[in-house]
């Protein structure tokens, strides 16, 4: 069975652009959750959304925004960038409690 | 005070030993406890949940002391391919997962 997918691996932006994050849960996975991580640090939850309906949202500006779509894909948006966005942004998905995370999007800002 | 804190080591191991480690967390309302491993520039991967009863799979014992609250991950006979950071996770009130920083965790020969 296919794992938690995501897209793109690695993604070079500049400051002031915006970049949308894809991923695709685990089959018959409906909960999706978005995570930032920095080096040295665990993940920083920013988002959770379940059956295409926010259910979490972490300490994270208006710039953060996301969707989970009928087939339980989700896309995370971040616009206007900054440098500090720079970051390894991960999806996980979810059945029950315990999180499955695919290998993560590495988004510089430059 | 950190929701859950993690010595960040790194703890560094001779082969063959018994190592452990503990992540403490201060919302006694938490309800669900993991343990993941992550390797360098990869994706956390599900080593174990915590139960209340405690939890083995093979040379992984992970447990649960609620009074203290704290989790404990021991590795038993250490191999050179447990080296990675070992990150622990905990729900908090909404049933979010709340992480800590990781313990590195090198394993010498």
């Amino acid at each position: 069975d296919a794992g938690v997918t995501q897209s793109p691996t690695h993604l070079i932006k500049t400051r002031g652009q915006h970049v949308t994050l894809r991923c695709s849960p685990i089959s018959g996975h409906k909960s999706v959750s978005w995570y930032q991580q920095v080096l040295g640090q665990g993940p920083q939850f920013i988002f959770q959304y379940y059956e295409k309906e926010e259910r979490g949202r972490g300490n994270f500006p208006d710039r953060f925004s996301a969707r989970q779509f009928p087939n339980y894909s989700s896309e995370l948006n971040v616009n206007a960038l900054l440098l500090g966005d720079s970051a390894l942004y991960l999806c996980a998905s979810s059945l029950t409690f315990e999180q499955f995370f695919g290998p993560g999007t590495r988004l510089t800002v430059l | 005070r950190k929701e859950v804190e993690q010595d960040p080591g790194p703890f560094n191991v001779p082969e063959g030993a018994t190592v452990a480690f503990n992540c403490t967390y201060s919302n006694s309302a938490s309800q669900s406890f993991f343990w993941y491993r992550q390797d360098c520039r990869k994706e956390p991967k599900l080593l174990m949940s915590v139960y209340s009863s405690g939890n083995e799979d093979g040379r992984f014992t992970a447990q649960l002391n609620r009074a203290s609250q704290y989790i404990s991950l021991l590795i038993r006979d250490s191999k050179l391919s447990d080296s990675a950071t070992y990150l622990c996770a905990v729900t908090d009130s909404n049933y979010q997962l709340i992480w800590g920083a990781g313990t590195k965790l090198i394993i010498k020969p």
